[in-house]
């Protein structure tokens, strides 16, 4: 059994379409994330939410917007894509307090 | 300047010998992550430090406080230890949500 589970594993997408991606984690965690990894591979913290209340909000456009309905699951919504936006797109998820965080497999978008 | 640098940013040993990557940040933190990310792309968490020295097989961690520095040791590499290492630090300022700054990486080949 998948602990954190991404779909799509690859979006191939135009310019100025909206697209979702969605996580879910199956480890009984409290708190989930969203990190994106450019084309260096560098890695950067987007979001994450505990218990459904968004705790953390980095400098990201107001074009991504994630959605949390449950705290198994934790989604991802960009509007109008740029070309920017292509990048790998990681969800993790880990339990209350100090500890390893569970990485999904990715999301790979490439923005057209 | 990345709060967290790596070196070397890239290593290619032969099979058996015995790797180190280093890891030094500029902050005070609450915990040190060693993570690995295959060349498939999925990322696997290996250690989480707070002080001191852990051992999992053939890897060792260890972290020094004062000196802001942690390494990652392999001993008897092998092929399939080929990957990206990544370091990554919780800022005492982020204890709670966990928020990880990363560091650029290091790409390790092990050849046969």
């Amino acid at each position: 059994d998948t602990a954190v589970s991404q779909t799509p594993k690859y979006l191939v997408t135009q310019m100025g379409n909206d697209k979702s991606i969605k996580c879910e984690q199956n480890l009984g965690h409290d708190t989930m994330y969203w990190y994106k990894q450019d084309s260096k591979k560098f890695l950067k913290i987007m979001f994450s939410y505990n218990n459904k209340e968004l705790i953390i909000n980095e400098t990201v456009p107001n074009r991504f917007s994630p959605k949390s309905p449950d705290k198994a699951h934790l989604n991802l919504h960009i509007n109008s894509l740029e070309l920017g936006d292509s990048a790998v797109y990681f969800c993790a998820s880990r339990r209350q307090g100090i500890g390893t965080q569970y990485f999904g497999p990715g999301t790979r978008l490439l923005v057209l | 300047k990345n709060e967290v640098e790596q070196s070397p940013q890239n290593l290619t040993a032969q099979e058996g010998e015995f790797i180190t990557i280093n890891c030094s940040y500029s902050v005070g933190i609450s915990a040190l992550h060693w993570l690995q990310q295959h060349p498939g792309g999925g990322i696997v968490s290996l250690f989480m430090l707070s002080s001191g020295k852990k051992k999992h097989g053939r890897l060792i961690a260890t972290i020094n406080i004062q000196e802001k520095h942690s390494s990652l040791h392999i001993t008897a590499s092998h092929p399939r230890d080929s990957a990206v290492y990544i370091c990554a630090v919780v800022p005492i300022s982020n204890f709670g949500n966990e928020k990880l700054t990363f560091g650029t990486g290091t790409r390790l080949t092990i050849i046969p």
